[in-house]
């Protein structure tokens, strides 16, 4: 167990709807990433967020966004969703110190399923 | 961050060693070489990491060549439940909190 939360495990919808995602980090972590694990595009980094600030962006649709909150909790908004935005979606932790070494422990995943 | 190559799939015999290698020719002296492994459609996992030196830790050692170049993975003792994609990522602190790029890494199958 990383510590790292994601609710909820699994999701089926419809094209055109519009679902949220819920990371909880580690204790004690500032950082927040998400990434995207589809069959034909691997794991690929979405966005992160750093004490409640947008760090860095990565391969990130304009229909998603994301944010963090003041508890340091985070939700990615997935929006007119597509058949190919079926894929499972990861959500990771640091504790966020610059310039040391920063590990990322993941949660379990949430599984998206657009019907 | 340098690019990473491994072989695309390994075997390996339970209760054997298992060394899962990495090129990074191209790594320059301030990245780490981290390892993370991804069981089926699980979270990926963090293994270990180094900048030059051996380490090792209850999961893993990690072997770097003097010349940072490349590195093995060596699970000293592989089971079941080692069977795994396998991710070697070099990875820059300069800026600190990076966010990981991932390769296709090693797919490791751990045979009874």
């Amino acid at each position: 167990d990383s510590g790292v939360t994601q609710t909820p495990k699994h999701l089926i919808t419809a094209t055109g709807q519009r679902v949220t995602l819920r990371c909880s980090p580690r204790s004690g972590d500032l950082s927040v990433y998400w990434y995207q694990q589809s069959l034909d595009q691997g794991l690929q980094f979405l966005i992160q967020y750093y004490n409640g600030e947008e760090r860095a962006k990565g391969n990130i649709l304009e229909r998603f966004s994301a944010q963090q909150f003041p508890d340091l909790h985070s939700e990615l908004n997935l929006s007119s969703l597509e058949l190919g935005d079926s894929a499972l979606y990861f959500c990771a932790s640091s504790v966020g110190r610059s310039g040391l070494t920063d590990t990322q422990y993941f949660g379990p995943g949430t599984r998206l399923t657009v019907l | 961050d340098a690019k990473t190559t491994q072989p695309p799939s390994m075997d390996c015999a339970e209760g054997r060693a298992a060394n899962l290698p990495c090129n990074h020719s191209t790594i320059s002296g301030n990245e780490y070489v981290y390892w993370y492994r991804q069981i089926h459609s699980q979270g990926p996992q963090y293994i270990i990491h180094g900048l030059k030196n051996n380490e090792t830790n209850e999961m893993a050692s990690l072997i770097i060549t003097e010349d940072r170049k490349s590195s093995t993975l060596i699970l000293p003792h592989a089971t079941l439940r080692d069977t795994a994609v396998y991710y070697c990522i070099a990875l820059s602190l300069n800026s600190g909190n990076t966010p990981l790029v991932f390769g296709k890494g090693t797919r490791l199958s751990v045979i009874a």
